[in-house]
């Protein structure tokens, strides 16, 4: 395994149009994470999942947004009726929560988001 | 609230220089977590290093270590012998127990040869 993969790399989409982006995460890992960052910004977080339980949302996540993560492997976060707010970079991470008291977080590297 | 505040929005070293980035966080937990990742350009997001707030002694890893002052609520990052390809945004970021992480808003670094 090499790492967290993310797809598309880049998205450009109109207003209006629906989006779906892909992560996969490091195959162990039982925990999965969505982060949004826009241009100069750290990434702010938008939900999680542990295996294929969805724990925490953000109050970021408005109901446009919504995120799946069947069988707790692989996750999806779609967004509907893009808005050119939505442009940002969509980042995914994986931790394991066993054997490491840090639960450090592995990014992947992101797709970039343009809502024309 | 957490927050995670990084004051210097851009950064310079010479290269073989020291770099000192600056952060400041705000928490009402007592155990947490603090971390360093780097952003280079256009490649994604890696830990640089971290720091568990009850154990005292500051982290290091090669040229990278921190100044943790737990009751100033700082954790500062030290570069030593900048290299070239130290130049990123390096992000300073929180975390309590096993749940997401706060980031602050970036530091960029320029490494001037």
């Amino acid at each position: 395994d090499t790492g967290v993969s993310q797809d598309p790399r880049h998205k450009i989409t109109k207003r209006g149009q629906n989006v779906t982006f892909r992560c996969d995460p490091i195959s162990e890992h039982n925990r999965l994470y969505w982060y949004r960052q826009t241009l100069g910004q750290g990434p702010e977080f938008l939900t999680y999942f542990q295996n294929e339980a969805q724990l925490e949302k953000s109050r970021l996540l408005s109901d446009r947004f919504s995120a799946e993560r069947p069988k707790g492997s692989f996750s999806t976060l779609e967004i509907q009726r893009t808005e050119q707010g939505d442009s940002a970079m969509y980042l995914c991470a994986s931790s394991q929560t066993s054997g490491d008291p840090y639960n450090e977080q592995f990014f992947g590297p992101g797709t970039r988001l343009t809502v024309l | 609230a957490q927050t995670v505040t990084q004051s210097q929005p851009e950064m310079s070293v010479q290269e073989a220089e020291t770099v000192t980035l600056s952060c400041t966080y705000d928490t009402s937990e007592s155990d947490y977590y603090l971390f360093w990742y780097k952003q280079p350009p256009s490649r994604q997001m890696i830990l640089v290093i971290r720091q568990e707030a009850y154990k005292q002694q500051n982290a290091t890893e090669n040229r990278f270590s921190v100044n943790f002052q737990k009751a100033a609520k700082s954790f500062s990052l030290k570069i030593s012998d900048s290299q070239l390809g130290d130049a990123a945004m390096y992000f300073c970021a929180y975390k309590a127990g096993a749940n997401n992480l706060f980031f602050g808003t970036g530091t960029r670094l320029t490494v001037i040869p």
